[in-house]
């Protein structure tokens, strides 16, 4: 079983730069979420991915975009970036209804914004 | 706006003790919960759910969830150092399959 990657590691952009992130799901798992964690907080959610379809968003601007393949794996794009949003950024995938609290997270990607 | 509220800490706990985490939740309609453990620098790993009033066991980890009070709770029992650890309280439910995560109990088990 393969477990959810996620790249960069680590990115350092400058303000205004556009950013994108990748993710690949557990096998077996159709559905992906996407999470923001700020220093001290708990993971914020921002969207989430199923069958290649959005399937719920939290607060956040038009500026963060996503999409998902066929094969289940996600982007994040964020463009327009602010120094606001540096932060480590959460890939998790789970499987869909009941059991989509049940999430395995990516290692996650360190973004700066400078 | 679902709300999951957790006392940020820290929960300073010396080894071999019973550590107590808990979390309350504002939405009535929540149906499922977990908690996930994250180490510092690393990602949220779950370690246990919980969907149904009562007492759930794990090795040394109990979920203990109470809906009439809207609260669940966490124990880990004979608490080792390697335990220290922020530990995320989550709930789903109330029309939505998609997690609330509250800001998490950083736990320090000290030798």
């Amino acid at each position: 079983e393969t477990g959810v990657t996620q790249s960069p590691t680590h990115l350092i952009k400058t303000r205004g730069q556009q950013v994108t992130l990748r993710c690949s799901s557990q096998s077996g798992h159709n559905t992906v979420s996407w999470y923001q964690q700020a220093l001290g907080q708990g993971p914020q959610f921002i969207f989430q991915y199923y069958r290649e379809e959005e399937n719920g968003r939290g607060n956040f601007p038009p500026r963060f975009s996503g999409l998902q393949f066929p094969n289940y794996s996600s982007e994040l794009n964020v463009n327009a970036l602010e120094l606001d949003d540096s932060a480590l950024y959460l890939c998790a995938s789970s499987l869909a209804g009941l059991k989509s609290g049940e999430q395995y997270f990516g290692p996650g990607t360190r973004l700066t914004v400078t | 706006q679902k709300e999951v509220e957790q006392n940020s800490g820290p929960l300073s706990v010396p080894e071999g003790a019973i550590a107590s985490l808990n979390c309350t939740y504002s939405d009535r309609g929540s149906q499922s919960f977990f908690w996930y453990r994250q180490y510092s620098g690393k990602s949220p790993e779950l370690i246990m759910s919980i969907y149904s009033n009562g007492d759930k066991e794990d090795g040394r980890f109990t979920a203990q969830l109470n809906k009439a009070s809207q609260y669940v709770s966490l124990l880990i029992r004979d608490s080792q150092p390697s335990d220290s650890a922020t530990y995320l309280c989550a709930v789903t439910g109330g029309g939505s399959y998609i997690p609330t995560f509250g800001r998490g109990t950083s736990l320090i088990v000290h030798p």
